[in-house]
Order: structure tokens, then sequence, then C-alpha cells
């Protein structure tokens, strides 16, 4: 079935760090993709998205490309800060249904 | 593995009716949220429970209870249902533990009111 598998946290980064978070998708169809960011004591809010094969969303200094080849859509970020603590969810909707698919979230602590 | 469960899958209502989504969370996880997400919109949270207690209340209306049962599952019930209340509606569910909490989410219960 439809699913999305995202990289095991916790992760710790230094400031300015380079950072990707992995997600890779199984679907039967045409999923849209999208990147959720959960802060400490706040609830779900969208970071970014992409609807279509090499579409690249970007939002906050954040990235991630869909990739059909590889069923991917890592998150990256070319220097995270302390405010990026956080913990992310990768998910997928299928098309038809209006079903989400979550990953299970990774949690993301920044120190100076 | 076992994932948390959702039902309905889709569910059309009218207004002023009543609806009940229930939600069945991994098996030995002792907490479960509610989010509602409204077309195009972030999912807000509605309300939390743990050990069959509330524990936390978010932007759920007066309209709509929550509970959680002694085999932790959990149903929402809704009623004087609204057009406005037409959302993707999701569970997640969690077991918390000293290292920390990792939410795993059901793929949603789509209401559609008319």
């Amino acid at each position: 079935g439809d699913s999305v598998t995202q990289m095991e946290g916790p992760v710790t980064l230094s400031e300015e760090a380079f950072l990707t978070i992995n997600c890779t998708y199984t679907a039967t169809g045409y999923p849209s993709l999208f990147w959720y960011v959960q802060y400490p004591g706040e609830g779900l809010q969208l970071l970014l998205k992409a609807t279509k094969a090499d579409d690249k969303g970007s939002n906050k200094g954040f990235e991630a490309t869909y990739r059909k080849e590889t069923t991917s859509f890592h998150l990256e970020k070319g220097s995270v800060q302390v405010s990026d603590s956080a913990v992310y969810f990768c998910a997928l909707r299928m098309e038809a249904g209006n079903q989400f698919y979550f990953g299970t979230g990774t949690s993301l602590t920044v120190i100076p | 593995a076992a994932g948390v469960i959702q039902s309905p899958r889709h569910l059309i209502k009218e207004k002023r009716e009543t609806a009940t989504l229930k939600c069945y969370p991994i098996p030995r996880h002792d907490t479960v949220y509610w989010y509602q997400q409204g077309p195009g919109q972030d999912p807000q949270f509605l309300i939390s429970f743990y050990e069959k207690m509330q524990s936390d209340k978010g932007s759920i209306p007066d309209r709509f209870s929550a509970q959680q049962f002694s085999d932790y599952h959990s149903e929402l019930n809704m009623s004087s249902l609204e057009l406005g209340d037409s959302a993707l509606y999701f569970c997640a569910s969690s077991r918390r533990t000293g290292a920390g909490e990792k939410l795993f989410f059901g793929s949603g219960t789509q209401l559609s009111v008319l």
C-alpha cells in the first residue's frame, strides 16, 4: 500500500551545518508530497510541498525535490539555525481520495 | 506492522446532522491526538488524550466532544454539523516514554458536510 518512510532521528547538528532528512515513498499513483514541521509547543505547519515529478518545494531556506525515479523527497537546508529545532514530518497525499500518509517524524536539534 | 486506523475513510453528512469518527491507535500506544485540516490549511490541533484522560485541548468547537476508551481507541463526536466542518480529520497516536514521543498518523477521515 501507499506509505512514507523517513529517516529515523533524533538528529543533532551544530548551527550552520548542512541538513538532510531523507524521505522515500511508496505509492500506486501520482501523489503530492509534503514536508510538515512541528515546533516545540506548537501544532503542525506546512513547510513546503511539490505536486508533480521534478517539482522543487522551498520555504525558509529548506528545499525538497520530488524525484519520481528514486521515489524520494529529501529535505535539505544549507545552513541550519537554532530556531530550526523541531520535528519534521514527510507526507504524501494521493490524488484520489484525499488520504494522507505521514512518516513518523524526525526530531532535529540545532545547537549553537 | 500495525498502523493507526481511522474509520470511516470518507463520510458525507448534511447540515445539523451528527457524525462519529473513530481512531484505533497502534497497540500499546497510550496517547491519541485529533487534528482537523481544512482545504488548503495547516492541520489544527483539536484535542488529545493520555491514558483515557483528556490531556490537552486545542481549537475544538463546543459542538464536538471526544473520548478515549478502555481499549485506547478514541472517538470524535460532532453534532450540529456545519458546512465549515468539512475537512480532513487526522488521528495520531504515540507512546510516551522518557526518551521523547514519536507520533504515528492515521490516513485521515474526509468529512463532507452538504
